[in-house]
């Protein structure tokens, strides 16, 4: 039973390209969060979402970055003409239930780096 | 809005050592509180939860209690090993289901 796969783990990307994270939730999981995290800091929330649906989006940036979370495949987080400024770890989770009391699955991350 | 604060590191003990880190928590209603775990170049791992007052979550010989008459939510180990450094997150879901993060305590253990 494969737990939250993210891919890529490391990306590489110049200022002003695009760059794609993709995230698979564990089986039977419908609810995916993003998290940034930032050197040395905690992770910050950006973004929850069920199948075709964004629940809440509170935590992006309003331009350049957004989420999807399609029928079929895994869930996007697309940050169009990257700065220095995005680069971070940004991690997924995963739950099957928007249960507060579950505690949710993390995968392993991709770290983002602009040159 | 909710928050959680939790004591800066590093941390650095030697083996065998007693652990505390503090955690105290501002929410609205009654969260859930969590401690996860990362390990270097890894993704965040529960350590533990609890998810009512006096409820005790332990797991791996670490233990925290919900304490809600102080908000706090404290992480303890009587005997610390090599292999628990690592940086520690305290974390509460309220009632939108967003998981909010501490800043993390990184913990060094010194053999």
């Amino acid at each position: 039973n494969a737990g939250v796969m993210q891919n890529p783990r490391h990306l590489v990307r110049r200022r002003g390209q695009e760059a794609r994270l993709r995230c698979s939730p564990m089986k039977g999981h419908s609810h995916v969060y993003w998290y940034r995290q930032l050197p040395e800091e905690g992770l910050k929330f950006m973004v929850y979402l069920q199948k075709e649906n964004i629940i809440d989006e509170s935590g992006m940036p309003k331009e350049r970055f957004s989420a999807e979370f399609p029928k079929e495949g895994p869930s996007i987080l697309r940050i169009q003409q990257v700065v220095r400024g995005d680069s971070a770890a940004y991690f997924c989770a995963s739950s099957p239930l928007a249960s507060r009391e579950v505690g949710y699955t993390f995968g392993s991350g991709t770290r983002l780096t602009v040159v | 809005g909710n928050s959680v604060t939790q004591m800066e590191g590093p941390v650095t003990l030697s083996e065998e050592a007693f652990l505390t880190i503090n955690c105290t928590y501002t929410a609205t209603g009654y969260p859930s509180l969590f401690w996860y775990v990362q390990y270097p170049g890894e993704g965040l791992q529960l350590l533990l939860k609890a998810t009512k007052a006096d409820d005790k979550g332990s797991n791996k010989g670490f233990e925290a209690t919900y304490r809600k008459e102080t908000t706090s939510f404290h992480l303890e180990k009587g005997s610390v090993q090599v292999s628990d450094s690592a940086v520690y997150f305290c974390a509460l879901t309220g009632r939108d289901d967003k998981i909010i993060f501490g800043k993390g305590t990184r913990l060094h253990i010194l053999p």
